[in-house]
């Protein structure tokens, strides 16, 4: 069965840090990746996917992610946090073939520290 | 811009009522969701429905029921609501994206309703 792991529940970095937020999922055939984020009181909101192609994809707000299938992950990262991406962020995934409906992480709360 | 919106924020209700949430999108999406959220749970998937009066079963759908009358117009019925369901409610609408070389859902999302039962 696809799953997905977000390696920590919470991660905390100082303004101006990087900020890294860990994903994996388990498959036996090349997924599509999706992270979502959400601020709060409000939805989740996609930040970036990745489908085909360029397995670097570049999402909203300075937010990068990166599909590398020997590790059967798909970190996503920001060279310099700012006090406003404090928020929760969602890895999902997918599978071709299968429902189509995205299987989403526990999620990883972003808090920044000026 | 799509947007998916849910009639309430905050919804307070005693234990035994029952309680609607209507989730309305407005740009034609064949399928909308029904997810709660719970704290280091992340989001678990109730009911789905991929057309008007079609409707499946997600992972939780213990305790719940829906409606889709209309495309735009997804409900979700808590029949005699307790305690254990007071959650925060995300609903979602999404094209599927069906070409030779894809297949997968892009999902938007609702603003939520955070649902307290006393």
């Amino acid at each position: 069965a696809q799953s997905v792991t977000q390696l920590g529940s919470h991660v905390s970095v100082s303004e101006g840090a990087l900020v890294l937020l860990r994903c994996n999922y388990s498959s036996s055939v090349p997924p599509y990746l999706f992270w979502y984020v959400q601020y709060p009181n409000q939805g989740l909101q996609l930040l970036l996917k990745y489908t085909t192609g360029a397995t670097l994809v570049k999402g909203i707000n300075g937010f990068e992610a990166e599909f590398k299938k020997s590790e059967t992950s798909f970190h996503l990262t920001k060279p310099s946090a700012h006090m406003s991406d404090a928020a929760e962020y969602f890895c999902a995934v997918s599978f071709p073939g299968g429902s189509y409906i995205p299987t989403f992480g526990r999620g990883t709360s972003l808090i920044v520290h000026p | 811009d799509v947007k998916v919106t849910q009639s309430s924020r905050y919804l307070v209700k005693r234990t035994g009522e029952k309680v609607f949430l209507e989730c309305v999108q407005d740009m034609d999406h064949e399928n909308m969701f029904w997810y709660r959220q719970d704290p280091g749970l992340g989001l678990r998937l109730i009911y789905f429905s991929y057309d008007v009066k079609m409707k499946e079963k997600g992972d939780i759908p213990e305790g719940y029921s829906v409606s889709r009358e209309k495309k735009e117009r997804f409900s979700l019925i808590l029949e005699s609501a307790s305690t254990n369901q007071t959650s925060m409610y995300l609903c979602a609408s999404s094209l599927t994206i069906l070409t030779v070389t894809l297949s997968y859902n892009e999902q938007f999302f609702g603003p939520g309703t955070r649902l307290t039962v006393l």
